[in-house]
């Protein structure tokens, strides 16, 4: 059984250009959610996607968007760049059962994101 | 509305001493509940969770935790820490927000390790 794995492991960008980050997800896993921490705090939910289509969205602008594939795999794309972007994004994975996410999420290693 | 609260920023403790990290939740109804360990620059490792039933859990690494409806709490202990356990541990509730289960953290918690 493979984990959860992120590519790439570190990023630096510069404001106002786009990214990509990806995810491919645990064996046996339908869904996909996306975190971002900056340095020194929690996890900020951004997006959570099944079946292909978004299922559920914290407090993000619409320049963060996703994709999940037919292998549940997920990219996260992040448009017009900003400084406070600058963080470490987690991607993880679940089991989507009767309609509620109530298994557990198991994480990859994250994307380390440098806005300069 | 839903909230974790890790009270206790840092926290240091010799090797070898009992451990216990607090953290207090607001959720109305009976909630899911995780502890994850991060080691610097890594991902987020599952320590153990509650969903339901018997309200001591047992995790890895030795680590347990005790579900305490009437105070709101999810507290996380070790009998014996090592050095190995030093890390950010963060207390994770799943809820149900907008009718998207979603997990909200608390702000974690530094474990530091004297020798």
């Amino acid at each position: 059984e493979t984990g959860v794995t992120q590519s790439p492991t570190h990023l630096i960008k510069t404001r106002g250009q786009q990214v990509t980050l990806r995810c491919s997800s645990q064996s046996g896993h339908n869904t996909v959610s996306w975190y971002q921490q900056a340095l020194g705090q929690g996890p900020q939910f951004i997006f959570q996607y099944y079946r292909e289509e978004e299922n559920g969205r914290g407090n993000f602008p619409p320049r963060f968007s996703g994709l999940q594939f037919p292998n549940y795999s997920s990219e996260l794309n992040v448009n017009a760049l900003e400084l406070d972007d600058s963080a470490l994004y987690l991607c993880a994975s679940s089991r989507l059962l009767a309609g509620v996410t109530t298994d557990t999420q198991y994480f990859g290693p994250g994307t380390r994101l440098t806005v300069l | 509305a839903q909230s974790v609260t890790q009270p206790d920023i840092h926290i240091t403790v010799s090797e070898g001493a009992s451990l216990e990290l607090r953290c207090n939740y607001s959720y109305g109804a009976t909630p899911y509940l995780f502890w994850y360990v991060q080691s610097p620059g890594q991902g987020l490792q599952l320590l153990l969770k509650y969903f339901s039933g018997d309200t001591l859990v047992q995790g890895i690494k030795g680590f347990e935790a005790e579900f305490k409806r009437s105070q709101s709490s999810f507290n996380l202990r070790k009998p014996s820490v090592h050095w190995s356990d030093a890390a950010e541990y963060f207390c994770a509730v799943g809820a149900l927000m907008d009718s998207n289960y979603q997990l909200i953290w608390g702000a974690g918690t530094k474990l530091i390790i004297k020798p």
